[in-house]
């Protein structure tokens, strides 16, 4: 079974820290992504990566960094963290090929007070 | 332009009926389609793809795409109370290595 696997359940950190989400996937996929749910606006994509090194921005990259050392981990920085980035983040992986889906992590509910 | 429209619903079935959810996309250049079930404060599961125009059908779940009318739709035979869930459809477009997902329909089905 794929496994993608995010470091923490629940987190909660002080406006102004420095966060960093960690995700893990065992498959070998070549693409993995960040995403941010919040109610009624669906799943929002902060950044994503195609290959170790590689990065690109989504949707909403604003307030964060991402970083890819090896090809089995994706992680997630935000730089300062602010409550408006109070969110569920879902990390989520996918081979490279199309008409694959998107495998998902069980999310991390990060709470910034 | 959203690329990924669904309603948010919620949509109410009695146990036993069929949910139909709908989903539309905008980019032509699409070509798998996905459609996740969320219970609340989990993560998306995969629940069907589809790749090409017609029906799949899998035990009681049967997705349909219409790619000239640009639509994909979720059909649930003799719902149940744990279908109770949000459904998110997704696509992913031709020559871009992301999924553009909807922001989900609620379905409750009330026993």
């Amino acid at each position: 079974d794929v496994k993608v696997t995010q470091s923490s359940r629940y987190l909660v950190k002080r406006t102004g820290e420095k966060v960093f989400l960690e995700c893990v996937q065992d498959m070998d996929h070549e693409n993995m992504f960040w995403y941010r749910q919040d109610p009624g606006l669906g799943l929002r994509l902060i950044y994503f990566s195609y290959d170790v090194k590689m990065k690109e921005k989504g949707d909403i990259p604003e307030g964060y960094s991402v970083s890819r050392e090896k090809k089995e981990r994706f992680s997630l920085i935000l730089e300062s963290a602010s409550t408006n980035q109070t969110s569920m983040y879902l990390c989520a992986s996918s081979v490279t090929a199309m008409n694959t889906e998107a495998f998902f992590g069980q999310g991390t509910r990060l709470t910034v007070v | 332009q959203k690329e990924v429209e669904q309603n948010s619903g919620p949509l109410s079935v009695p146990e036993g009926a069929i949910a139909s959810l709908n989903c539309t996309y905008s980019d032509r250049g699409s070509q798998s389609f996905f459609w996740y079930r969320q219970y609340s404060g989990k993560s998306p599961e995969l629940i069907m793809s589809i790749y090409s125009n017609g029906d799949k059908e899998d035990g009681r779940f049967t997705a349909q795409l219409n790619k000239a009318s640009q639509y994909v739709s979720l059909l649930i035979r003799d719902s149940q109370p744990s279908d109770s869930a949000t459904y998110l459809c997704a696509v992913n477009i031709v020559g871009f290595n992301k999924f553009y997902f909807g922001s989900g329909t609620k379905l409750n089905v009330k026993p």
